[in-house]
């Protein structure tokens, strides 16, 4: 069956990096792009950005452009997503999920969300 | 500001329809972008509950259907159950910002 198995939960001072894994199982890697997709408490879904697992090209919403990349190991069909100079309002749960973005096939599948936390 | 739009809340009681609106524009829907809809639930990850406007993924009842036309869509979900309360989310992709974009999200309460 097909998974996606995120990391665990990042505590991170403003200002740091943080570093999410997406681990891929039950299909191709290289079949289906890989999007990130995160969410702040109480608040909706934002949609950051995804990665071609089969070349590595990659779109990022212009919200994060300059802070945020996003690649794929496709030895151990991971993909990952590291977000750079962390604020306080990116606190929230971060989620994979396959499919791009303008896909006819949506995100079918997700992750189980990583929560990080940006505190000093 | 989402650049889809959707209603905050709607309720409906057990058995009764209900449907929540996407309403987009012509970089995003009116192109001809597929729309899809999430299903979460409280602590969980999002559900894909419809895709490409009106497909349902294998698992999710034909209670649940989805439209599209011009710049807006619509879930509709009839014979409301309990277990259906939730919050909804569409989701398109918008040309002039080159990126996937969401709607705010409506919550759904049965009574």
């Amino acid at each position: 069956q097909v998974q996606l198995v995120q990391s665990g939960a990042e505590v991170k001072k403003p200002g740091a990096s943080v570093k999410v894994s997406c681990k891929a199982s039950g299909y191709t890697f290289t079949s289906y792009d890989i999007s990130w997709v995160r969410q702040a408490p109480g608040q909706g879904l934002e949609w950051m950005g995804w990665i071609s697992t089969y070349n590595g090209n990659t779109n990022y919403a212009q919200k994060f452009q300059g802070r945020v990349t996003m690649t794929t190991d496709t030895s151990t069909s991971t993909a990952y997503m590291e977000l750079r100079n962390l604020r306080s309002d990116a606190t929230a749960v971060y989620y994979c999920a396959r499919g791009g973005s303008s896909g006819p096939q949506g995100f079918d599948y997700w992750g189980q969300g990583t929560l990080v936390t940006v505190s000093s | 500001q989402s650049v889809l739009t959707q209603p905050p809340s709607v309720s409906g009681a057990p058995g009764q329809r209900v449907t929540i609106s996407c309403t987009g524009s012509s970089s995003n829907i009116g192109a001809g972008y597929d729309v899809h809809w999430y299903q979460q639930l409280p602590g969980t990850a999002p559900k894909l509950l419809i895709y490409g406007n009106s497909n349902r993924p294998s698992g999710v009842p034909d209670r649940f259907s989805g439209s599209k036309s011009g710049t807006s869509a619509s879930l509709a979900i009839t014979g409301l159950q309990a277990e259906d309360e939730a919050d909804y989310y569409c989701q398109s992709y918008d040309s002039s910002l080159s990126q996937g974009v969401f709607g705010g999200g409506t919550k759904l309460t049965v009574l």
